[in-house]
């Protein structure tokens, strides 16, 4: 493994279904954090963890949970899905020494019909 | 709510040409960051700028920063064909966290 991982590559869910978005990391990186990409508005952060056992809420977190048991894993969980939740989700990464840059991953496309 | 806003949404130019695209934000922040993400994939982080910080280079691109206007400027001289992506500008101010704007898309037409 090399950087950030997302599993998986895309998805079609029916609505009301339970899904798990996973998300892996090597790098070591204390801090991780889930996005959703929609057209025109940019990236929206979901939740966030800054270390292992820590897990906080960003701007769009209704209807997602996430857990950060190590400091490798930081899955995002969709208890119910909806179709406003059909959006690219990006997975990313920092540490705490370069600034705050973040390391993103290729992404997950879900569609919820 | 959206932090960064960038302009133009959209930046058509020719091969060779310069690119330049502005974010401008709307509280204080500890640094600027801009990120370029090619079609179908992730982000990928190309300079951070702190807030004591005026201006920055990285190869060809260079990065100012107007603290008092609350607007950063991303220029890419010499564009290439392989520039065609969209460029996000980001703002840190609370901890680790990034807050992102829309975008902009920019072709570089060959």
């Amino acid at each position: 493994i090399a950087g950030i991982t997302q599993a998986p590559t895309s998805q079609i869910l029916a609505a009301g279904r339970r899904m798990t978005l996973r998300c892996t990391q090597d790098m070591r990186h204390n801090a991780m954090y889930w996005y959703r990409q929609d057209l025109g508005l940019g990236l929206r952060l979901i939740h966030y963890s800054n270390t292992a056992g820590t897990t906080g809420k960003g701007e769009v977190p209704d209807g997602y949970s996430v857990s950060r048991a190590n400091t490798d894993d930081f899955p995002l969980t969709l208890a119910s899905a909806v179709p406003s939740q059909t959006s690219v989700y990006f997975c990313a990464s920092s540490g705490s020494f370069d600034g705050g840059t973040q390391y993103f991953g290729p992404g997950t496309r879900l569609t919820v019909l | 709510s959206q932090q960064g806003e960038e302009d133009p949404q959209a930046l058509s130019i020719q091969e060779g040409e310069n690119a330049t695209m502005n974010c401008s934000y709307k509280t204080s922040i500890n640094n600027l960051q801009w990120y370029r993400q090619n079609s179908g994939r992730g982000l990928v982080h190309l300079i951070l700028i702190r807030s004591n910080e005026r201006e920055k280079h990285s190869g060809r691109l260079r990065v100012t920063l107007d603290t008092s206007k609350k607007s950063s400027s991303l220029l890419i001289t010499a564009s290439r064909a392989a520039d065609t992506a969209s460029y996000f500008c980001a703002t840190g101010r609370d901890g680790n966290k990034l807050v992102f704007g829309a975008g902009t898309i920019l072709r570089v037409k060959s």
